[in-house]
């Protein structure tokens, strides 16, 4: 079955920058989501067709895609920021596939 | 602000069945897809199931082609989802969310960005 792969984890600095990669066969032709998971709660999307910001979401939060690899880019990361993030595309059977997720640590 | 209110946290036996409801508030689902997504605990997220509650159109993954049904609910802006035949494997977290859809080239529904998301439903399987 199709995959997305994630780092399992990415510690940054606060106020440093974090990539967070999102490697897949099918995102050369596909969208990337991205979604924020803390710890009980539900999941928040963080950013829609690879680079759309949703309203109230930090500018400080960026996207990309190229070729078969999607970045997440938090810039100027802060404590608030801690938490699992998962990428999101369509394979070609259909269905909307989740990466395994990165736990973004704040230290 | 549209919210998404789910039922409440479920214990079943093997083999049984669970429902798990989710109701809109603050909004109609009428021009949106709703879909499932369910977290196992301590594991990442698993998309279910779709449905355009407009068109009653619905969307399996393939893991639970059979054994997921969704229905929708217009006239109380809910939309349910029937799990049959549960396994020990079925324990999880049961989130709904909004989604937006589109038609791709082929005429097929695809759902957009899950941008709304329910507070999530405990399904616990044990005998």
């Amino acid at each position: 079955s199709y995959e997305l792969t994630q780092a399992p984890s990415v510690s940054v600095s606060p106020g440093q920058t974090a990539r967070i990669i999102c490697s897949g066969d099918a995102l050369p032709k596909q969208y990337a989501y991205w979604y924020q998971q803390k710890p009980g709660q539900a999941p928040v999307l963080v950013m829609s067709k690879d680079i759309e910001r949703p309203s109230g979401i930090p500018e400080r939060f960026s996207g990309s895609r190229s070729g078969t690899t999607a970045t997440l880019t938090i810039s100027g990361a802060q404590a608030e920021d801690e938490a699992d993030y998962y990428c999101q595309s369509l394979d070609s059977s259909g269905d909307y596939v989740f990466g395994s997720g990165t736990k973004v640590t704040v230290l | 602000q549209m919210q998404l209110v789910q039922s409440g946290a479920e214990v079943k036996k093997p083999g049984s069945s669970v429902r798990v409801s989710c109701k809109a508030s603050g909004g109609t689902f009428t021009t949106y897809a709703v879909t499932w997504v369910r977290q196992a605990p301590g594991q990442g997220l698993e998309w279910v199931a779709g449905i355009i509650p407009l068109y009653g159109t619905t969307t399996y993954a393939q893991n639970f082609q059979g054994s997921v049904t969704v229905t929708a609910d217009e006239a109380t802006n809910t939309v349910n989802m029937e799990l049959s035949s549960l396994r020990y494997e079925d324990t999880a977290v049961y989130y709904c969310a909004r989604a937006d859809y589109y038609y791709d080239s082929s005429g097929h529904p695809r759902l957009d960005a899950f941008d709304i998301w329910g507070q999530g439903t405990m399904v616990t399987v044990s005998s």
